[in-house]
């Protein structure tokens, strides 16, 4: 049964980078496109990319400039990291596998960017 | 970027009956579309992707009809472990985006 967990700081101050890590069990990194997605308090669910297990990326334009997802097949993990975060960007972060429709998700970790 | 809404935003059901959700695309997406089941603290999960084909172990009481810009999911007969909220995603055009999301609670 492939699982997914994030793990990384639960608090980022303003104009630092927040990165996380999505650690995969149960299944190999190879062969799977691999993706981030978050959820701010009380909104919607925002696409933040991909990557493929070969490292190649795509993300959502309106993050692409601060957004990099990389991908450690050796540890079987996978990683975002997003710079200069704002109020704006508090929000839980899932990974997932799979890209357009993540077939399995982690279940989130809060990242709340405050001073 | 491609709007999805969807209504309502919460819908109130018994178990054993039936709950209708709706989705509504700001473009055509040409049926390029999915559902998810989310329960606050826990991992979403994927019910249906290509507008109507069920993931793996999604029970058969799912369903999706709809085409162009309006789609419907529909739960037959509500289940205790469906009480959630619903979102559904197109991703048709890049970035694939949601809806808000129907919570479907208990009447």
């Amino acid at each position: 049964q492939v699982q997914l967990q994030e793990s990384g700081p639960g608090l980022v101050k303003p104009s630092d980078t927040l990165s996380l890590t999505c650690t995969v069990s149960g299944a190999s990194i190879n062969g799977y496109y691999w993706s981030w997605i978050r959820q701010p308090p009380g909104k919607g669910l925002e696409w933040i990319g991909y990557v493929y297990y070969s490292g190649s990326t795509h993300y959502n334009p309106s993050l692409a400039s601060r957004v990099t997802i990389s991908v450690d097949t050796s540890k079987n993990q996978f990683s975002l990291k997003l710079s200069s975060v704002t109020a704006a960007d508090t929000a839980v972060y899932y990974c997932g596998r799979g890209s357009p429709t993540p077939g399995n998700w982690g279940q989130g970790t809060l990242v709340t960017v405050s001073s | 970027e491609v709007v999805m809404t969807q209504s309502p935003a919460t819908l109130s059901v018994s178990p054993g009956e039936r709950a209708t959700l709706s989705c509504r695309a700001s473009q055509n997406i040409n049926g390029n579309l999915a559902w998810y089941h989310h329960k606050p603290g826990q991992a979403p999960r994927l019910l249906i992707s290509g507008a109507s084909t069920r993931a793996s172990g999604i029970p058969a009481r799912f369903s999706v009809s709809g085409s162009g810009t309006e789609f419907t999911l529909t739960i037959s007969s509500l289940q205790s472990e469906d009480f959630a909220i619903y979102y559904c995603q197109q991703y048709n055009n890049w970035p694939p985006t949601f809806g808000q999301g129907t919570k479907v609670e208990i009447k």
